[in-house]
């Protein structure tokens, strides 16, 4: 069964730093990109961040740049997220999705997340 | 970054009827969105993806159409496990934007 089980969420202070994980298994991680989504109490989902399939490319989300870095061992089949200089405002639930890409005739490439973990809890709070 | 705005923001529906949601992309995103269901404190499910493509194993009363701007989901014959939140994703370009969701509730 494919899976993916993020880790390492929890309350740290503001201006701290933390660094989320996402195991992987059922499936070859190297040939899937990856991304993190996150979702603040009692509001809307919220992309995050991805990563290639091997690791030499990767995307952010506006608000998170300079403070967030996706990274990935494939080796280990892990993801991770590491969060820094935290606030207020990163407090969500952060899930770990695969993309599996699909293309069309032309070679056009489509996001679609289809396997989800069950997201660890991220707290900002003094 | 592009915005997603979805309309309506709630919606209530019997089991049985027949429920359309709208997306419109701030800018034309060709057909590069996808759908997502939330039930309450789970994580997502895809749905939809490259607007109108069913996922494998969603079952074939959910459908997408559009491109450019306007999108639509449809769900025929709503069952009791539909009642959710649904989003729509747009992967035209970075940074990815989703809709603010639209929770389809028991009437």
């Amino acid at each position: 069964e494919e899976q993916v089980v993020e880790s390492g969420g929890g309350l740290v202070q503001p201006g701290g730093s933390l660094r989320l994980s996402c195991a992987t298994s059922g499936f070859t991680l190297s040939g899937y990109w990856m991304t993190w989504v996150r979702q603040a109490p009692g509001k809307g989902l919220e992309w995050v961040a991805n990563i290639n399939r091997d690791g030499s490319q990767s995307n952010y989300v506006n608000s998170v740049k300079g403070r967030f870095t996706i990274s990935r061992d494939n080796a280990k089949n892990s993801l991770f997220l590491q969060m820094n200089s935290l606030r207020a405002e990163d407090t969500a639930v952060y899930y770990c999705a695969r993309d599996v890409t699909h293309s069309d005739i032309s070679g056009h490439y489509f996001d679609a997340f289809d396997t989800w973990g069950q997201g660890t809890m991220v707290t900002v709070s003094s | 970054a592009i915005q997603m705005t979805q309309s309506p923001s709630s919606l209530s529906a019997s089991v049985g009827d027949t429920v359309t949601i709208t997306c419109r992309a701030s800018q034309g995103i060709r057909n590069d969105l996808g759908w997502y269901q939330q039930r309450p404190g789970k994580a997502p499910q895809l749905l939809i993806y490259a607007a109108s493509s069913l996922q494998s194993g969603v079952p074939s009363r959910f459908s997408g159409t559009g491109s450019g701007t306007d999108f639509t989901l449809t769900i025929s014959s709503l069952q009791p496990e539909d009642f959710a939140t649904y989003y729509c994703l747009q992967d035209y370009n970075y940074p990815r934007t989703f809709g603010q969701g639209t929770k389809l509730e028991i009437k």
